[in-house]
């Protein structure tokens, strides 16, 4: 079967670092998402990775290695707006969007 | 600023009744999706289609209909409501192709008593 594994909650202070993790087994890849999801809101597009690497789009960063089947989501110099739920999809070999059930990001002050 | 709309918002009936969800896009995507999401739960596919006509059934699919006469409009219909149909309902468009990134409506949240 098709699965998308990532951390159901962190915890993180205002100003950090925060890495979530995410692992993958899909038939197929067609490349991998983020979203952020706030609290009765609906998901907003993160980011995309098709190839291996880091791809940099301001405080957010994502991860890649297909070899793995990981990413991670960097989020740098955090700030409260950051709470959220943070989800990770991937793409299969019939084109559908395969959905992890969401990592949880809590900033304290 | 939303390009895809959803109604109702929010929407409370009682068991039995048939409603329809709403969703439009201005977009001008064939890709268009109904997404069903419960609290702290991954999204679950309903439906999709690929342009107008076309329309598929996703993992959730056996109590729900919809239809896509226009690229622009992607209804969902429950002909005969449940407490288990209770939950978030998101509809979402994408520019086809291989394109993942999809674009989400603020979502119906119905709850059948």
């Amino acid at each position: 079967g098709q699965n998308i594994d990532q951390p159901t909650e962190m915890t993180a202070t205002e100003g950090a670092i925060v890495q979530i993790n995410c692992t993958y087994q899909t038939s197929g890849f067609n490349g991998l998402f983020w979203y952020q999801q706030h609290a009765g809101e609906a998901p907003t597009f993160l980011s995309y990775n098709v190839l291996d690497g880091l791809e940099e789009k301001g405080r957010f960063s994502s991860f890649l290695s297909r070899s793995k089947g990981y990413s991670y989501l960097l989020l740098k110099e955090l700030q409260m707006k950051d709470s959220a739920s943070y989800l990770c999809a991937v793409m299969d070999s019939n084109y559908q969007l395969i959905w992890g059930a969401g990592t949880k990001l809590i900033i304290k002050p | 600023e939303a390009d895809i709309y959803q109604t109702p918002r929010y929407l409370v009936i009682g068991t039995g009744k048939k409603i329809t969800l709403e969703c439009s896009q201005t977009m001008g995507h064939d890709k268009m999706y109904w997404y069903q999401q419960d609290p702290g739960m991954e999204l679950h596919l309903i439906h999709y289609s690929y342009g107008v006509n076309s329309t598929e059934k996703g993992d959730l699919s056996s109590e729900s209909t919809v239809s896509r006469i226009r690229t622009e409009h992607f209804p969902l219909t429950l002909e005969s409501a449940r407490p288990s149909h209770t939950s978030q309902y998101l509809c979402a468009s994408s520019a086809g192709g291989d394109a993942g990134e999809l674009f989400f409506g603020e979502g119906s949240r119905l709850t059948v008593l």
